[in-house]
């Protein structure tokens, strides 16, 4: 069964440095998503991706962030200049369609711990 | 915005034990997704509910899309050890600016009686 998968599993950066969380959605899938789950905490939309561009962003998406699709299997999230506060799992998810194909599938994850 | 009050917070089951879960929303939504998450790991898509009273079914898993398009609910019947986990609802709204992320409730938490 396709699944989305996600690399690397457990990041350790230092505050103030750039991070990069890849993920390769669903090979047949056209909208791709991050979240993000603080410890203990439910999972929140950061950003939707449709088309090689932005259709949707959540107030944490800010400056700092930026998402691509470099090629056409790959979807990053880059953090420019990562904040103690940016430590949690970050998920990126996949769907088919919008509206009534609307189920979207997540990756493992990747644990992400700024010092 | 939206947000989602998902109860109870947590609860814990027996083997063979019903359990029942539900959200609630002030406002309406679209959809209405019903996940599983295990420790360390992604959540995963259970029920998908698209329509208002739909009924749907997944093995020993039933959720309904309640008719005023504000709630939902998870039953498993005859849980046994593997349910454990967090359960998450997770809506997508109606309004401008919602047409594909996700809402997430703040989880169950299902847990084996000692």
């Amino acid at each position: 069964e396709p699944e989305v998968t996600q690399t690397p599993s457990h990041q350790v950066t230092q505050m103030g440095q750039e991070v990069i969380l890849r993920c390769v959605p669903i090979s047949n899938h056209l909208y791709f998503y991050w979240y993000r789950q603080i410890l203990g905490q439910k999972v929140e939309f950061l950003v939707s991706f449709y088309n090689n561009e932005i259709s949707e962003k959540s107030e944490i998406f800010d400056d700092q962030f930026s998402v691509e699709r470099p090629d056409g299997s790959n979807f990053t999230l880059k953090i420019r200049s990562t904040k103690l506060e940016d430590s949690a799992m970050y998920f990126c998810a996949s769907s088919e369609t919008r509206g009534r194909g609307l189920e979207q599938y997540f990756g493992p994850g990747t644990r992400l711990t700024v010092t | 915005g939206q947000q989602l009050n998902q109860s109870p917070q947590s609860m814990f089951i027996q083997e063979g034990e019903d359990v029942s879960m539900n959200c609630t929303s002030s406002s309406i939504f679209n959809t209405w997704l019903w996940y599983k998450q295990d420790p360390g790991e992604g959540p995963v898509l259970l029920i998908a509910l698209y329509k208002a009273g739909e009924l749907t079914s997944n093995g020993r898993l039933t959720a309904q899309f309640g008719i005023t398009r504000k709630d939902s609910f998870l039953n498993i019947s005859a849980s046994i050890p593997s349910d454990v986990g967090i359960y998450f609802c997770a809506g997508q709204g109606v309004y401008g600016g919602s047409q594909g992320n996700l809402i997430f409730g703040k989880g169950t938490k299902l847990s084996v009686k000692p």
